[in-house]
């Protein structure tokens, strides 16, 4: 079936620096990749989503590529906030699960 | 605004109750989703419904149970049954059950067994 990998957190990074989070999948076909937002207590915002290879969803700064070749989906971002303090969670739609499957998430700390 | 609603945002349980968790959108959404989350975990499916009175387990569905009586609702039920139901319950829907379709998420609702 289809699942997602993404690196583990804490991610802890100081204002300004550069940010990468990686997301690796296996699936079936042409699945649509998608990299959620979750802010404390609140729920999941879609934060950019790709639906076929060579793809780059961007949004607010970050931006992942569909690369097929490799499996993967990382986000980046080139300079972050203290405001993108989140759990970040990569996601996979697989048409024949007919499911969203998530990652465990990523908790991002940005220090000023 | 359109959007999604889920109450109560927190919410205790004696072990042996069943309680009922809500779930409103004014989004026109056929599709709408059950996940848990707990800590340090992804979400996890617990069932979905892509039409009004259609409904399906999804991954983990053993010890609740839901409706889909109105397009618009969702409710979620917490069975007795469930062994270990203390998590974060987050409710969702999409325009239709297909890849293309973002899915939109409400609040969460926190459920506490004391």
């Amino acid at each position: 079936g289809n699942s997602v990998t993404q690196m583990e957190g804490p991610v802890t990074l100081s204002e300004e620096a550069f940010l990468t989070i990686n997301c690796t999948y296996t699936a079936t076909g042409y699945p649509s990749l998608f990299w959620y937002v979750q802010y404390p207590g609140e729920g999941l915002q879609l934060l950019l989503k790709a639906t076929k290879a060579d793809d780059k969803g961007s949004n607010k700064g970050f931006e992942a590529t569909y690369r097929k070749e490799t499996t993967s989906f990382h986000l980046e971002k080139g300079s972050v906030q203290v405001s993108d303090s989140a759990v970040y969670f990569c996601a996979v739609w697989g048409g024949a699960t007919n499911k969203l499957i998530f990652g465990t998430g990523t908790l991002l700390a940005v220090q000023p | 605004d359109g959007g999604i609603t889920q109450s109560p945002k927190y919410l205790f349980r004696k072990e042996g109750q069943n309680v009922t968790l809500s779930c409103e959108q004014n989004l026109n959404h056929d599709a709408m989703y059950w996940y848990r989350q707990d800590p340090g975990q992804g979400l996890r499916l617990i069932y979905y419904s892509q039409i009004v009175n259609d409904f399906q387990k999804g991954d983990i569905a053993e010890g609740y149970s839901v409706s889909r009586e109105k397009k618009e609702s969702f409710p979620l039920t917490v069975t007795s049954a469930q062994k270990n139901p203390t998590a974060f319950y987050l409710c969702a829907s999409s325009i239709a059950g297909n890849s293309y379709n973002e899915q939109f998420f409400g609040p969460g609702t926190r459920l506490t067994v004391l």
